[in-house]
């Protein structure tokens, strides 16, 4: 079975600091990795996603996730933020196609 | 990357009423879609998954005659919650899978139902 754990729930910073959101999971297979983000009362969007090949992978917003298999992690990072980054972030996992498993979501806060 | 659109955003209805939302793949054919639940501050809780043509699988300890899921064609699934309760007041989300796009999940808008 796979699993996912966002070991920050809330984690508030000021704007233009950089920032790191910490996701691990746990899988005995090789696994899909997407990082999703949701405003209040919206859908999910996708930030980034790793599927294969280089294990740095940037957004097109600065955001970037490095796929680290020898640690099960996946944090995303950047080195600003906005007050618009202001928003919920989650951590998926998938095996097959589609059936995503989610972390429990990190809630972003950038205080002017 | 490929549109789902889910409908309606929002809908309140009375206690023993049943709701419909729908969601549907734009630009696509979505051979697998799935049905999520999210309670306010929560992660998103799989319910279901949906097969084109297929009777739905339900995770466990969601119920299947109070959340019937209906997925007739390649563009189409529907979410009925039947004889809505107040506890079944939450945000549903929908994703879509399929053909070479089948290595991503597609999310739809999410619909808040507000059960009185």
């Amino acid at each position: 079975a796979q699993s996912v754990t966002q070991l920050d729930s809330q984690v508030p910073v000021f704007e233009e600091a950089p920032v790191e959101l910490r996701c691990n999971y746990s899988s005995s297979v090789s696994v899909y990795l997407f990082w999703y983000v949701q405003y209040p009362n919206q859908g999910l969007q996708l930030l980034l996603k790793y599927l294969s090949g280089s294990t740095l992978v940037e957004s097109i917003n600065g955001f970037e996730a490095e796929f680290n298999k020898s640690q099960t992690s996946f944090h995303l990072r950047k080195p600003s933020v906005h007050i618009s980054d202001t928003a919920e972030y989650f951590c998926a996992v998938t095996q097959q196609g589609g059936k995503l498993i989610f972390g429990q979501g990190t809630e972003l806060s950038v205080k002017p | 990357g490929a549109v789902v659109s889910q409908h309606p955003s929002w809908v309140i209805c009375k206690s023993g009423t049943s709701v419909k939302i729908e969601c549907r793949s734009l630009d696509f054919q979505a051979t697998t879609m799935f049905w999520y639940r999210q309670f306010p501050k929560k992660s998103l809780m799989l319910m279901a998954t949906s097969n084109e043509g297929s009777k739905a699988t339900y995770e466990q300890g969601v119920e299947k005659d109070k959340f019937l899921i209906n997925h007739a064609s390649l563009t189409l699934s529907t979410l009925t919650v039947t004889s809505a309760h107040p506890e079944d007041s939450s945000f549903y989300i929908c994703s879509a899978t399929g053909g070479r796009l089948n290595t991503e999940a597609f999310f739809g808008q999410g619909t808040r139902l507000t059960v009185v």
